[in-house]
C-alpha cells in the first residue's frame, strides 16, 4: 500500500532535549511538508522540501530543523530552542511543483508532549 | 491578512439539514483549491478538489469564484457521520499549501 507514515504516534520529551520525528513516504512524491497544529488552530507550516537535498523555512521554523537526504524521507528535529513544542505534528507530501490540483497526503501525525 | 479565512463555527445542525461553509483567500495567484475533512485527533483527509466549473460528489458540492476569491462547500442531507472539522485549502505556485483554521460541524440526531 502506498502512503505516508509518521512515527512515533505519541512522543514525550523532557525540557531541554532534542527529539526527531520520522516521516516516510512511498508515493514517489517530490514535495514534502511539516505542519504544526495547536488546539483550535489551523495548520502552520514549519518546513517544506520541493526536492531532495533542498528545503525551505515555513512560517514557524524557529526551533526546528529538517533534512532531505532521500526522496522518501523528511525527518523533523524539534530542538531545545523551541520554547513551546507541545503540539500535533503532521507530515504531508504531494506530487510536486507544476502540477495543478495536486493535493497533499498526510501521515497520521505525531502528538508531542513536553513533560 | 491571513492567506485563507474561514468561519470557525461551530455549526450545529439536525440530521437531514443542508449546511454551507464559506472560505475566502487573499492571493489571486492561487492555483488549486481543496476541501479537507479532519476528525478529532486525526490527520486531514481530502474531501474534494474544487474546480472553477463547480463540482459535486454525492451530497457534497463545491464551488469556486475566482473573481471574488471565494470557495464554498455545500452538504445536503447531513448525516451524523459528517460531524468533523472542514478545512479550506489553497495551493499557490511553488506548491505551498495554505490552510484555513477549519469550520466545526456537529450533526445532531
Amino acid at each position: 500500500d502506498g502512503g505516508i507514515t509518521q512515527s512515533p504516534k505519541y512522543l514525550f520529551r523532557k525540557e531541554g532535549q532534542n527529539v526527531t520525528l520520522s516521516c516516510e513516504q512511498n508515493l514517489n512524491h517530490d514535495a514534502m511538508y511539516w505542519y504544526r497544529q495547536d488546539p483550535g488552530q489551523g495548520l502552520r507550516l514549519i518546513y517544506y522540501s520541493q526536492i531532495v537535498n533542498d528545503f525551505q523555512k515555513g512560517d514557524i521554523a524557529e526551533g526546528y530543523s529538517v533534512s532531505r537526504e532521500k526522496k522518501e524521507s523528511f525527518p523533523l528535529t524539534v530542538t531545545s530552542a523551541q520554547k513551546n513544542p507541545t503540539a500535533f505534528y503532521l507530515c504531508a507530501s504531494s506530487i510536486g511543483a507544476g502540477g495543478r490540483n495536486t493535493e497533499a497526503f498526510f501521515g497520521q501525525g505525531t502528538r508531542l508532549t513536553v513533560v | 491578512r491571513k492567506e485563507v479565512e474561514q468561519d470557525p463555527g461551530p455549526f450545529n445542525v439536525p440530521e437531514g439539514a443542508t449546511v454551507a461553509f464559506n472560505c475566502t483567500y487573499s492571493n489571486s495567484a492561487s492555483q488549486s483549491f481543496f476541501w479537507y475533512r479532519q476528525d478529532c485527533r486525526k490527520e486531514p483527509k481530502l474531501l474534494m478538489s474544487v474546480y472553477s466549473s463547480g463540482n459535486e460528489d454525492g451530497r457534497f458540492t463545491a464551488q469556486l469564484n475566482r473573481a471574488s476569491q471565494y470557495i464554498s462547500l455545500l452538504i445536503r442531507d447531513s448525516k451524523l457521520s459528517d460531524s468533523a472539522t472542514y478545512l479550506c485549502v489553497v495551493n499557490k505556485a511553488g506548491n505551498q499549501f495554505y490552510f484555513g483554521t477549519g469550520t466545526s460541524l456537529t450533526v445532531i440526531p
